[in-house]
């Protein structure tokens, strides 16, 4: 089945600083990548998706780029602010499979 | 709309005992399904249900079973709860399967004693 790392597992950034978190994925069939935002103790909301027949997608300050040949995607995010602190999760599934396979998950801190 | 609702909030079991998790949603989604979330483990996906009618294992099904009532309701049950089962529990569902959007419910916090 799917495996998708996630890393850092942690990630301390100054306001107004950028992030990059990056996973990696083992199927090379996997064709749809989203990300997901999950604030404390609340629940996971998507915040940006990327499909494998593009490379990079943008909306506003998050981007993510997708790598099929070296099977890794990572999330970008400018200008980070306190708000942005959260847990973000990457995960990886294929169009005709049935299940979203959730890397670890990364807890990012933005210090104002 | 209210979206996905999942009931209860929080519970606490004694080993041993059952009980079922409750998930509902308004959106006329096909898909549903079931996560738990331990620390430092993502989301791993329980049981899902393509669509109505249907219901599949998913990464980890030991110890639970699944109910898909009707198009809405998709229900979680813990016939003899163990320590190991102490987990958030979330529900989610998406239009038509895992490349859609998936949308979470609340989460369910529970302890097994």
């Amino acid at each position: 089945g799917e495996n998708v790392e996630q890393h850092p597992s942690t990630l301390s950034v100054q306001e107004g600083d950028s992030a990059v978190i990056k996973c990696t994925y083992s199927d090379s069939a996997s064709n749809y990548f989203p990300w997901y935002k999950q604030e404390l103790g609340k629940r996971p909301q998507l915040i940006i998706d990327i499909r494998s027949n593009v490379g990079e997608k943008k909306d506003q300050r998050i981007a993510v780029t997708l790598n099929k040949t070296a099977k890794h995607f990572s999330l970008h995010i400018t200008e980070t602010q306190p708000e942005d602190s959260a847990v973000y999760f990457c995960a990886a599934s294929r169009n005709a499979g049935n299940m979203l396979t959730f890397g670890g998950g990364t807890r990012l801190m933005v210090k104002p | 709309n209210a979206g996905v609702t999942q009931t209860p909030k929080f519970q606490v079991l004694k080993t041993g005992q059952s009980m079922t998790l409750q998930c509902a949603q308004d959106m006329n989604h096909n898909s549903m399904y079931w996560y738990r979330q331990d620390p430092g483990m993502g989301l791993r996906l329980i049981y899902y249900s393509a669509s109505e009618g249907t219901t599949d294992k998913g990464e980890v099904p030991n110890g639970y079973n699944v109910s898909r009532l009707n198009k809405r309701e998709f229900s979680l049950r813990l016939e003899s709860a163990a320590p190991s089962q102490t987990s958030v529990y979330f529900c989610a569902s998406s239009p038509h399967g895992v490349s859609d959007t998936q949308y979470f419910g609340p989460g369910t916090r529970l302890t097994v004693l």
